[in-house]
């Protein structure tokens, strides 16, 4: 079973404070996400990862940050807090497919609440 | 940049009754994956979509892939309380998949 695991299920934090959130895969996948998850909106894209060390931007980058150094781990960074910044994240990795047929799966952590107050 | 839209927003229905949500893309896509999120989980995939027209059946639960690969719709037979969720829509565009907006469903017994 693939299992991606986020460092915490809730988290406090106080404005203008970084923050860190880091999420692990165990299957090998090469793409890696990290989205925000807000009441009416979806599933927005924040950063994507292809490879280590690789990222793109995704449709909401402004504030955040991220890391992949290692192939299973990739970390959300919030710069300094703010209270917009206050939502449920959520990481997900997939399998790279070659072709549009191609089961590009995404497997998703628990998520992270995160109250910026 | 590509937009996923999801109607309707919420949906209630009473055990028994049929559901249906749809999924409209700005772009054309290449494919299109749908998931199901119960309340207080996270995202869990049932199912993916590639060729123009395609339609996929799982159980009571019927997917469609419209013909010009802009649209596609879920469409659940008869509804149970284990259908509660949010169900939302991902189309993979040039580079990314997007996510559609989602459609919570409540079902009353």
């Amino acid at each position: 079973d693939v299992k991606v695991t986020q460092s915490s299920r809730y988290l406090v934090k106080r404005t203008g404070e970084k923050v860190f959130l880091e999420c692990v895969q165990d299957m090998d996948h090469e793409n890696m996400f990290w989205y925000r998850q807000d009441p009416g909106l979806g599933l927005r894209l924040i950063y994507f990862s292809y490879d280590v060390k690789m990222k793109e931007k995704g449709d909401i980058p402004e504030g955040y940050s991220v890391s992949r150094e290692k192939k299973e781990r990739f970390s959300l960074i919030l710069e300094s807090a703010s209270t917009n910044q206050t939502s449920m994240y959520l990481c997900a990795s997939s399998f790279q497919g070659l072709s549009s047929a191609a089961k590009e799966t995404q497997y998703f952590g628990p998520g992270t609440r995160l109250l910026v107050l | 940049g590509q937009q996923v839209m999801q109607i309707p927003q919420y949906q209630h229905v009473q055990e028994g009754e049929d559901f249906t949500t749809y999924c409209n893309s700005s772009t054309t896509l290449s494919n299109i994956q749908w998931y199901k999120q119960r309340p207080g989980g996270h995202p869990v995939f049932l199912i993916q979509l590639v060729k123009s027209g395609e339609v996929k059946k799982q159980k009571r639960l019927t997917f469609q892939f419209g013909e010009a690969k802009k649209n596609s719709s879920l469409h659940i037979t008869a509804t149970q309380t284990t259908d509660v969720g949010t169900y939302f829509c991902a189309g993979r565009g040039y580079q990314k998949v997007t996510f559609g907006t989602g459609t919570k469903l409540q079902v009353i017994p």
